[in-house]
């Protein structure tokens, strides 16, 4: 079966500061794609950021990047100077639509 | 960027109607179309894959009856809640993709569903 975990529930960082979301996962596939994706208030779902599991190199979108452990089967997404328009829920998700319980995110002013 | 819209946004019917919603690939052929439920506060759920041309790919638990889907063209999917119960109240969400599950997928806005 394949899962996706998300452990953290609820975070919150101050305006400017760094952040890291964790995710982890299951599958017994060997070529695989992972995503992170963002839901603010609006419910409109947003993609943040990809990462192909043959790849090493983790992905990077300005101030989103990821720190993918494929042999953890870890996918941490890290936001930089977090603004106040990054609150939102954030889903982690295998590619076969299979998503986390999200984490949601409040950056502080 | 690859746009996807859903219609209605919002609807409100009566126990025991039918309740149709619509997602549309405004600027780009999507091969794949996925639906979601979404419960207040939880994740989204897949019900099913939809592919052009062919019989959507319902998960495990989600009665192909009630929920029917048709995907008629390239950038039109469509979701019809039948006989809709208060239970069936939720927010939907659908996504579509140009090739396959493996690609990126670009959501609609979605559309909450009240039953009374």
């Amino acid at each position: 079966a394949q899962t996706v975990t998300q452990s953290q529930p609820e975070m919150s960082v101050q305006e400017a500061e760094t952040v890291t979301l964790s995710c982890t996962y299951d599958t017994s596939e060997n070529n695989y794609y992972l995503f992170w994706y963002k839901q603010p208030p609006s419910r409109q779902m947003i993609l943040v950021i990809r990462q192909e599991a043959y790849k090493q190199q983790n992905a990077t979108e300005n101030r989103f990047s990821v720190n993918f452990q494929k042999a953890a089967k870890s996918f941490s997404l890290k936001i930089s100077d977090s603004q106040l328009g990054d609150t939102a829920m954030y889903f982690c998700a295998l590619n076969d639509m299979r998503f986390g319980a999200g984490t949601r995110l409040t950056v502080k002013p | 960027g690859a746009v996807v819209s859903q219609h209605p946004s919002r609807v409100i019917c009566k126990s025991g109607t039918s309740v149709k919603i619509e997602c549309r690939s405004l600027d780009f052929q999507a091969t794949t179309m996925f639906w979601y439920r979404q419960f207040p506060k939880q994740s989204l759920m897949l019900m099913a894959t939809s592919n052009e041309g062919s019989k959507a790919t319902y998960e495990q638990g989600v009665e192909k009856d009630k929920f029917l889907i048709n995907h008629a063209s390239l950038t039109l999917s469509t979701l019809t809640v039948t006989s809709a119960h208060p239970e069936d109240s939720s927010f939907y969400i659908c996504s579509a993709s140009v090739r396959a599950r493996t690609d990126t997928q670009y959501f609609g806005p979605g559309t909450r569903l009240t039953v009374l």
